[in-house]
């Protein structure tokens, strides 16, 4: 069965500092790779999605990045993060038709 | 522009009672409309979902109904629960291609159901 794993958990940053996180899939090949951000009480904002290794698009410009190093890794990466990071970071995976979702990265930018 | 427009943005419901979450898209292409179900400091987990050719799907006590000539679609949770206290999200997604975003989400329904 397919399962993807996302860390860490938690995070406290200092503003200004880098930051860098990871999620890997499991059990599927050439999946559909998304990083969302939701603020608290708030919806999901895609911030980036990838269809394939080396191959990510942008949805909102910002103060972060992302890369796919590998099919089933997709790393969510700042050079210096603001207070405005802040948020709670779900990476997804989909195939076809559905999105599943990973535990998430409650970031605290301080 | 928001793809998938969700209401209530809240709701509150009693035990024992039905809760109705709402949405409506405007793109033709959709082809899945999957609901997810969010607890606090968790990623949300698909619940059930539905394509278009089915004017509704039962799972349980969760329910989607489908109006494809007027681009809705609702979820019905019968005999609502305390333990169904989540956020619930409808989704709209279509067939993947090779540079196009598939999924668009509505803004989320923070449903509290009151023992």
């Amino acid at each position: 069965s397919q399962t993807i794993h996302q860390w860490p958990a938690t995070l406290v940053q200092p503003v200004g500092s880098p930051l860098s996180l990871e999620c890997t899939v499991e059990g599927t090949s050439n999946p559909n790779l998304y990083w969302y951000r939701q603020a608290a009480g708030r919806g999901l904002q895609l911030l980036f999605y990838s269809v394939g290794i080396g191959q990510i698009s942008s949805e909102v410009p910002q103060n972060l990045s992302a890369s796919r190093p590998q099919d089933r890794q997709f790393i969510l990466s700042s050079k210096k993060l603001l207070l405005s990071d802040s948020g709670f970071y779900l990476c997804a995976w989909s195939v076809y038709t559905e999105a599943f979702f990973g535990q998430g990265t409650r970031l605290t930018v301080v | 522009q928001q793809q998938v427009k969700q209401s209530p943005q809240s709701l509150i419901v009693q035990k024992g009672g039905i809760s109705i979450i709402n949405c409506a898209y405007e793109n033709t292409a959709f082809d899945y409309f999957p609901w997810y179900q969010q607890f606090p400091g968790k990623g949300p987990a698909l619940l059930i979902a539905i394509r278009p050719d089915v004017s509704e799907k039962k799972e349980g006590r969760f329910t989607i109904s489908f109006n494809k000539s007027a681009k809705q679609f609702s979820l019905h949770i019968m005999d609502s629960q305390p333990g169904d206290s989540a956020t619930y999200f409808c989704a709209a997604s279509m067939v993947p291609s090779n540079t196009g975003n598939q999924f668009y989400f509505g803004t989320g329904t923070s449903l509290t159901v009151i023992p």
